[in-house]
């Protein structure tokens, strides 16, 4: 089965690095450009950006550039979403999701609260 | 960036209805336009892709069109478990990908 599973929910205060992740299986890994998208609470969705596994190249939107990085490690099928230093306005559900020329398979969602 | 103007944001119909939603690129995307569905708490889901084709295993009283700027989702005939917000997103630019502001869609 091709699927994304995504790392569980995170509670971090104000300030604070996280790093969450996003395993790929049943699909060759470095063959799929891999995207994650944010989902404040109760919004719509929002492109952050997107990693070529294969050679770790990314690509930004103008909205998050800079204030995330996108990583991949192809040995184990797994990209990466952080932050050095979240801020309340980081609260949000994320998403990773497969991407050719859609975003095809998504990953279960990894709620983010960030709060003092 | 390309904005992705989608509309209605809500929308009410009758079970067995027809319902349609729009979406109007700023510029020309050919049919670099994707249609998802969101059920509350869960992930996204895909239903149409490149404008117009039916991903597999979706049902067939879903399907799309249009090219250019003008975009068309329509469900034929609205069930009960179509209840969702759905989604068109943009492609033209694989480094810069938009998504429309939603619909949500409720039974009347």
């Amino acid at each position: 089965e091709v699927q994304l599973v995504q790392s569980g929910a995170e509670v971090k205060k104000p300030g604070e690095s996280l790093r969450i992740s996003c395993k790929g299986s049943g699909y060759s890994f470095t063959s799929y450009w891999i995207s994650w998208v944010r989902q404040m609470p109760g919004k719509g969705l929002e492109w952050m950006g997107r990693i070529d596994p294969s050679d770790s190249y990314t690509n930004y939107s103008p909205s998050f550039q800079g204030h995330v990085t996108i990583s991949a490690d192809k040995s184990i099928s797994t990209a990466y979403l952080q932050w050095s230093s979240l801020k309340a306005s980081d609260t949000a559900m994320y998403y990773c999701a497969r991407l050719r020329r859609a975003f095809d398979i998504w990953g279960q969602g990894t709620m983010v609260t960030v709060s003092s | 960036d390309i904005q992705m103007t989608q509309s209605p944001s809500s929308l009410s119909a009758s079970v067995g209805d027809r319902v349609t939603i729009t979406c109007q690129a700023s510029q020309d995307i050919s049919n670099y336009l994707n249609w998802y569905q969101q059920k509350p708490g869960k992930a996204p889901k895909l239903l149409i892709y490149d404008a117009s084709n039916l991903e597999t295993g979706v049902p067939s009283r879903f399907s799309g069109s249009g090219s250019g700027t003008d975009f068309t989702f329509t469900i034929s005939s609205l069930q009960p478990e179509d209840i969702a917000t759905y989604y068109c997103q943009q492609y033209d630019n694989l480094a810069s990908i938009t998504f429309g502001q939603g619909t949500r869609l409720e039974i009347k």
